[in-house]
């Protein structure tokens, strides 16, 4: 499978704990976005990148949400003292630097749950 | 603020009927919309694209059509089948220069099809 991958699927937390998701985007894709779903909404963007550079970041984007890229490839998303709140999925997107080309190609997400 | 939404949240059809999922856009500057399709307990699928420049375009059994007067998208969908049961967002991108800018969607509509 040469899409988008996600991990892990599931998670469940107690609030006040750190998480961290791994996005693997597809290979020689230059860009990588996260966006966040809430049941019965549509996905709202958080950050992305460009190779190693993060681009810009969505005021939704709170100080304890931090997002890497270190060497242009895989990302994390990591959320410290997760609060209730923060219950939502986890998309991941990614796609090729193309004036023309707008696809994004999403992964399957990641749960998150916080207790 | 300018935001994507939907008219319908829920959508109906029998099998072999055509659907139509509308969607309304506030924001007259967008250029670039895309409809994507959400399978449960999966991200968001590319179905079809359209710039601003178009009034319509077809894909293989989906049509979108753009009428700029209104702000109007709307996704048909020919010959329903079960398998297209799904959430359906549109998304918009505002206008940039370059491609592959994060994307605004709506709230979705909820097609079900009646066997």
């Amino acid at each position: 499978d040469t899409g988008v991958s996600q991990n892990p699927r599931h998670k469940i937390t107690k609030r006040g704990q750190n998480v961290t998701f791994r996005c693997d985007p597809i290979s020689e894709h230059n860009r990588l976005y996260w966006y966040r779903q809430t049941l019965g909404q549509g996905p709202e963007f958080l950050t992305y990148f460009q190779n190693e550079a993060q681009l810009e970041k969505s005021r939704l984007l709170s100080d304890r949400f931090s997002a890497e890229r270190p060497k242009g490839s895989f990302s994390t998303l990591e959320i410290q003292r997760t609060e209730q709140g923060d219950s939502a999925m986890y998309l991941c997107a990614s796609s090729r630097v193309n004036s023309g080309d707008h696809e994004q190609y999403f992964g399957p997400g990641t749960r998150l749950t916080v207790t | 603020g300018e935001s994507v939404g939907l008219h319908l949240p829920t959508l109906s059809v029998q099998e072999g009927d055509n659907s139509i999922i509308n969607c309304a856009y506030s924001n007259s500057a967008s250029d670039y919309f895309i409809w994507y399709k959400q399978e449960s307990g999966k991200g968001p699928q590319f179905i079809i694209d359209i710039r601003s420049n178009m009034d319509k375009r077809q894909g293989q059994r989906v049509t979108v059509l753009l009428n700029k007067t209104v702000k109007h998208l709307s996704l048909q969908i020919a010959a329903t089948q079960p398998g297209d049961s799904a959430v359906y967002f549109c998304a918009e991108i505002w206008p940039v220069f370059s491609g592959n800018t994060p994307l605004v969607f709506g709230k979705g509509t909820r097609l079900s099809v009646i066997a």
